[in-house]
């Protein structure tokens, strides 16, 4: 079975801060990898993804994540903070094998941005 | 972006009143899911479908049954709602692709809340 473990229900970074957001996965073959974002009253859209070949994924918005699969890790990181970027977050996992390919989501990050 | 529509977008209902979401998407995927958002929990897999007629259980599926008489529209139906059932409800789907990664496109949510 797999699972997602974000750490911090809650993030909060300063405008123009570096923002890293944690995510754990586990999962019995190489996963497929996902990060959404959503803003306030909108369904969830995705950032980036990985699958396979290079494990440092960019996605929209500046954002970018780096598969290690020694540390069961996909972290999303930004270089520097936007207001725009404050948003709930969630980490996704999808078994590679098939069974309608079911994601399997964190319980997500909101991240905060202050002046 | 997948044209994907849910309603109700918004319902206040009764506790023992039969409830039912509709979906639909005009991109013509094949796979379609529900998912219920809650804060703690993230996003949590209700049912699944994976073409017309076929569907399947996820990890939350008590108190839920679904039907999908065509491609293009995937329901939700709570036979007898609950307090518990208060929520909000995404329904994704998935093309189907040769690459096969899993993504999901998700529509805009419909709020569900049972007094």
């Amino acid at each position: 079975a797999q699972s997602v473990t974000q750490l911090g229900s809650h993030v909060s970074v300063s405008e123009g801060a570096l923002v890293l957001l944690r995510c754990n996965y586990s999962s019995s073959v190489p996963p497929y990898l996902f990060w959404y974002v959503q803003y306030p009253n909108q369904g969830l859209q995705l950032l980036l993804k990985y699958t396979t070949g290079a494990t440092l994924v960019k996605g929209i918005n500046g954002f970018e994540a780096e598969f290690k699969k020694s540390e069961t890790s996909f972290h999303l990181t930004k270089p520097s903070a936007h207001m725009s970027d404050a948003a709930e977050y969630f980490c996704a996992v999808s078994d590679r094998e098939g069974g309608g390919n079911k994601l399997t989501f964190g319980t997500g990050t909101q991240l905060k941005v202050e002046l | 972006d997948a044209g994907i529509t849910q309603s109700p977008r918004h319902k206040v209902t009764e506790t023992g009143t039969p409830v039912t979401l509709r979906c639909h998407q005009t991109e013509n995927h094949r796979y379609m899911y529900w998912y219920r958002q809650d804060p703690g929990h993230g996003l949590r897999l209700i049912h699944y479908s994976y073409g017309v007629k076929d569907t399947d259980k996820g990890e939350v599926s008590d108190g839920y049954s679904v039907s999908r008489s065509k491609t293009e529209d995937f329901l939700l139906t709570l036979e007898s709602a609950t307090s518990s059932q208060t929520s909000v409800y995404f329904c994704a789907t998935r093309p189907t692709s040769g690459t096969n990664t899993g993504e999901l496109f998700f529509g805009e949510g419909s709020r569900l809340t049972v007094l």
